[in-house]
């Protein structure tokens, strides 16, 4: 069985913070890898995803993550964050995908 | 990208009633999802709705519980039956596109209270 572990439920930042939010996976076929964001009020969207190749991959709204196989890890990372960036976050695993708890995240202006 | 309505966007139920949330999305999709959302939760997969099939459900969800149908690749409903106070969530519609590996497309959810 698959799973998927995110273990800062709630983040509190200023803006202009680093953020990085956790997320482990336990899953012993190929991975495929997804972080959701989901804005107050607003459906869950993609932020960013990893299949194979360049284990950093890029997403929308500056954010990163990168996959470490060896740690079972694919954090997301920004180095600076807006007050815009305050919702959920969601790390999700394969297909008909399973879902972390989320984090949820808020940044004070 | 797909866009996806869910009706209703909301309801209040009474106990041991049931209710159909319907799932229409404006573009033909090969893989549709229905998640639970409860207060405080993660996502939990319910079932894959597959097109002319039965739907294929995850461990701890059953068909007389949560029948689901899909008649075409652009809609689908879920029943929640026999409703208790415990099936108080959002339910959330989820499509996957053939031509784009992976990412999915949710709908806004429809939010259930169960009194």
């Amino acid at each position: 069985a698959q799973s998927v572990s995110q273990h800062n439920h709630h983040v509190i930042l200023s803006e202009a913070a680093s953020l990085e939010l956790g997320c482990n996976y336990s899953y012993g076929g190929t991975v495929n890898l997804f972080w959701y964001v989901q804005y107050p009020g607003q459906h869950l969207q993609l932020l960013l995803k990893y299949f194979s190749g360049d284990p950093l991959v890029k997403g929308i709204k500056g954010f990163e993550a990168e996959f470490i196989k060896s740690k079972f890890s694919f954090n997301l990372r920004k180095p600076s964050v807006q007050w815009s960036d305050t919702a959920e976050y969601f790390c999700a695993l394969g297909q008909g995908p399973t879902f972390g708890r989320g984090t949820s995240l808020i940044v004070h202006p | 990208s797909a866009v996806i309505s869910q009706k209703p966007s909301r309801d209040i139920c009474q106990r041991g009633t049931s209710l159909t949330i319907q799932c229409q999305v404006d573009s033909q999709v090969t893989m549709m999802f229905w998640y639970r959302q409860q207060p405080g939760q993660s996502l939990t997969l319910i079932a894959t709705a597959n097109q002319g099939s039965e739907a294929t459900y995850e461990s701890g969800f059953v068909i007389d519980k949560f029948p689901i149908s899909r008649p075409n690749l652009t809609f689908s409903t879920l029943t929640v039956s026999n409703m208790s106070p415990e099936d108080s969530s959002i339910y959330l519609c989820s499509v996957g596109l053939t031509s784009n590996t992976g990412e999915l497309f949710f709908g806004e959810g429809s939010r259930l209270t169960v009194l």
